[in-house]
C-alpha cells in the first residue's frame, strides 16, 4: 500500500475561519511533509516532520500551524488566511534516510 | 543555490516516444525523481534513480542520468493519451527541489 490520503478534497473558507487539513499514511513512514502548490507551479515545501517532531519550517507564516499527533497522521491548522493562500495543499511521506516521497491527492483550498 | 531546469512543454504524437529532459545544479544530489501530475490531482512518483546509476528501466519508462553533465531524462515509449500530464523532475540532497514541470501534450 503506497497510499497517502488527504481530507477534505476541497475547502472554501473565509478569512476569519479556522479549519484543518488532514493527512494519513499507513506505510510506516516516519517523515511527513506539507507542500503548497499554486497553479502551473511546482510544489513548495512548507513543513517537514521527522519522528513526529517538526524538523523543517520553511519560514511559513504563523497562520499555518502544523501538528503531528502520531506517526500516521499529519494535520495543518489554518486560521486567518489570506486570499493569496488559495492553493493546492499536498501532503507527502517517506522513509527517513530514503528518497522517494509519496504524495496524497491534495486539498484544494480557496480563501474568500 | 540548487536549481532544477526543464522545458515547460512537449508535444508528441500518440504511439511515438516522449523524451523529457532536465538539468540540475547540485552535484551532491543522492536521488533524482520523476513525478507525474494529472490535472487536479496530487503528484504520482513515477520512478527514481540513485545518483550512482546511469540508467533505470521500468516497463515503458527509461531514465538516463549523465552525472558529469548533471542531465536527467525520462523516455516514455509508445506514448498514450493517458500519459498527458505535467512531469516534474526533482533532485534530493537534504530536501527535494522540483523543476517547474513539463506539460506533455499528446497529438492524435
Amino acid at each position: 500500500d503506497t497510499e497517502v490520503t488527504q481530507t477534505p478534497k476541497h475547502l472554501v473558507m473565509g478569512m476569519t475561519n479556522k479549519k484543518s487539513l488532514k493527512c494519513e499514511q499507513h506505510m510506516g513512514h516516519r517523515a511527513m511533509y506539507w507542500y503548497k502548490q499554486k497553479a502551473k507551479k511546482p510544489p513548495e515545501l512548507m513543513f517537514v516532520y521527522s519522528y513526529e517532531k517538526l524538523s523543517i519550517n520553511e519560514s511559513v507564516p504563523s497562520r499555518f500551524s502544523p501538528e503531528c499527533p502520531n506517526s500516521s497522521l499529519l494535520n495543518l491548522h489554518l486560521h486567518a488566511l489570506q486570499p493569496e493562500d488559495s492553493a493546492l495543499y499536498l501532503c507527502a511521506s517517506s522513509q527517513l534516510g530514503q528518497g522517494e516521497q509519496y504524495f496524497g491527492p491534495g486539498t484544494r483550498l480557496t480563501v474568500t | 543555490g540548487e536549481d532544477v531546469e526543464q522545458s515547460l512543454f512537449l508535444s508528441v504524437r500518440e504511439g511515438d516516444s516522449s523524451v523529457i529532459n532536465c538539468t540540475y545544479t547540485d552535484s551532491s544530489s543522492t536521488y533524482l525523481y520523476w513525478y507525474k501530475q494529472e490535472p487536479g490531482a496530487g503528484l504520482q512518483l513515477l520512478t527514481y534513480i540513485f545518483s550512482n546509476m546511469d540508467m533505470k528501466q521500468d516497463q515503458r519508462l527509461t531514465v538516463l542520468l549523465n552525472k558529469k553533465d548533471k542531465h536527467l531524462s525520462l523516455r516514455i515509449a509508445d506514448t498514450q493519451t493517458g500519459d498527458s500530464a505535467i512531469y516534474f523532475c526533482a533532485e534530493r540532497d537534504d530536501k527535494i527541489i522540483f523543476g517547474k514541470g513539463t506539460r506533455l501534450h499528446i497529438l492524435p
